[in-house]
């Protein structure tokens, strides 16, 4: 079965500074899609980034990029210009096809004024 | 937008209760899940289901089942409610379509659910 690790239970970060999360996963499979989610407090989940498996190139969405590393199984994101915003539980998440979601066990990030 | 709606944001039961909580997408999605997130755990999958009447046990099914007899609407059952069931249930759907934004899931807002 895929497997999904955040190995970073929390961190931090001061304003405007850049943080990286860090994500690995196990799979045998060579097509499938990864994906970072953000949950602020008390708010909805929603979709930071996605990468293709099959790209290599790593995807980038404003201020939040990744580090895609397929040899490696290492996904992780970067997030750049911190802001007070961007303060959430942060989710790693793996998929293949039309199955569901395989999430990791979240990074709380905080950001310091 | 696709909006994913729980009924409740927060509820309070009685052990041994029989509870509902509904799960309603109004993008025609032909995939529905349930999670449920407690600390250090992330989220772990309940159920899901890839169509209307079709359902799917994921990685903790014990104690709870599903409804799905809408495309649109699926619900989560809990048959007689216990204290290790107080957590934050949450929902998702998807779409089969293989667009710019395919296998993305969708969450609702969550309902928090206590036990006493």
């Amino acid at each position: 079965a895929q497997t999904v690790t955040q190995s970073q239970p929390e961190m931090s970060v001061q304003e405007a500074e850049t943080v990286t999360l860090s994500c690995t996963y196990d799979t045998s499979e060579s097509d499938y899609y990864l994906f970072w989610y953000k949950q602020p407090p008390s708010r909805q989940m929603i979709l930071v980034i996605r990468q293709e498996a099959y790209k290599q190139q790593n995807a980038t969405e404003n201020r939040f990029s990744v580090n895609f590393q397929k040899a490696a199984k290492s996904f992780s994101l970067k997030i750049s210009d911190s802001q007070l915003g961007d303060a959430a539980m942060y989710f790693c998440a793996y998929r293949r096809g039309n199955t569901p979601l395989v999430f990791g066990k979240g990074t709380r990030l905080s950001v310091i004024a | 937008d696709v909006k994913v709606t729980q009924s409740s944001r927060y509820l309070v039961k009685r052990t041994g209760e029989k509870v509902f909580l509904e799960c309603v997408q109004d993008m025609d999605h032909e995939n529905m899940f349930w999670y449920r997130q407690d600390p250090g755990l992330g989220l772990r999958l309940i159920y899901f289901s890839y169509d209307v009447k079709m359902k799917e046990k994921g990685d903790i099914p014990e104690g709870y089942s599903v409804s799905r007899e809408k495309k649109e609407r699926f619900s989560l059952i809990l048959e007689s409610a216990s204290t290790n069931q107080t957590s934050m249930y949450l929902c998702a759907s998807s779409s089969i379509s293989q667009g710019e934004w395919s296998y993305e899931q969708y969450f609702g807002p969550g309902t928090r659910l206590t036990v006493t």
